[in-house]
């Protein structure tokens, strides 16, 4: 079983629309929770960062953390053409699990149609 | 400039060559990173460095050498690659390694080198 899971997608929806994107985990030791955005071409940008479990939002995009269930979400309200990339979540133990290694998954490939 | 630069950004080489891909950050961190990204995969992590010293090495092949100069600057040397080595190598930083015992450091990524080997 992997340590992270990603569905990869594609997934395509019209712009406006409220896009969801999910990742699941087997380690209960993940605190740490990041979703990364990559444009074709470029290396991965840090778009949102959580502890623990709860919500974060950040203008249109709203990171939620559900650790019982092991599940994270980043939902993107009013979506737009420039949100078309692939979306990375990432997560991190404590600082004495598996040295700290940031853990990836393997990305959802985002496109939005005008 | 700023941030974390790598170059070259594409790079073809053949199976006997010798190549060095080149990182760069400019935000003072003390760890920096090498990621291979292939397609349809994960990111995977090959080495760390935390203030010049390697304190990761992920079980990478012995033809992929990094270097650490200094804390600006991170090499990675090529040398008889294979064809499945081709992917996009990243560079990352933070401003210290998880292991220091501050609290996470969230990673700031390079560009990244296309790298395909023939």
């Amino acid at each position: 079983q992997k340590e992270v899971e990603q569905d990869p997608g594609p997934l395509s929806v019209p712009e406006g629309a409220i896009v969801s994107l999910n990742c699941t985990y087997s380690n209960s030791a993940f605190q740490y929770f990041m979703w990364y955005r990559q444009y074709s071409r470029k290396g991965p940008e840090l778009l949102m960062y959580t502890y623990s479990s709860g919500n974060k939002e950040d203008g249109r995009f709203t990171a939620q953390v559900d650790k019982s269930s092991k599940y994270i979400s980043l939902f993107i309200r009013d979506s737009q053409p420039s949100d078309s990339a692939t979306y990375l979540c990432a997560m991190i133990g404590g600082f004495y699990d598996q040295g700290g290694k940031l853990i990836f998954g393997q990305g959802t490939e985002l496109s939005v149609k005008p | 400039e700023t941030g974390v630069t790598q170059t070259p950004r594409h790079l073809v080489m053949g199976m006997t060559n010798k190549k060095s891909l080149k990182c760069e950050q400019h935000l003072g961190h003390n760890a920096m990173y090498w990621y291979k990204q292939s397609a349809k995969k994960p990111l995977e992590l090959m080495f760390v460095y935390s203030l010049e010293e390697r304190v990761e090495n992920n079980s990478v092949p012995s033809r992929f050498s990094p270097e650490c100069p200094n804390s600006s600057h991170l090499f990675l040397h090529l040398h008889t690659l294979q064809p499945e080595d081709s992917a996009l190598y990243l560079c990352a930083s933070s401003q210290d390694h998880p292991l220091s015992g501050t609290s996470t450091d969230t990673q700031y990524f390079g560009p990244g080198t296309r790298l395909t080997v023939l």
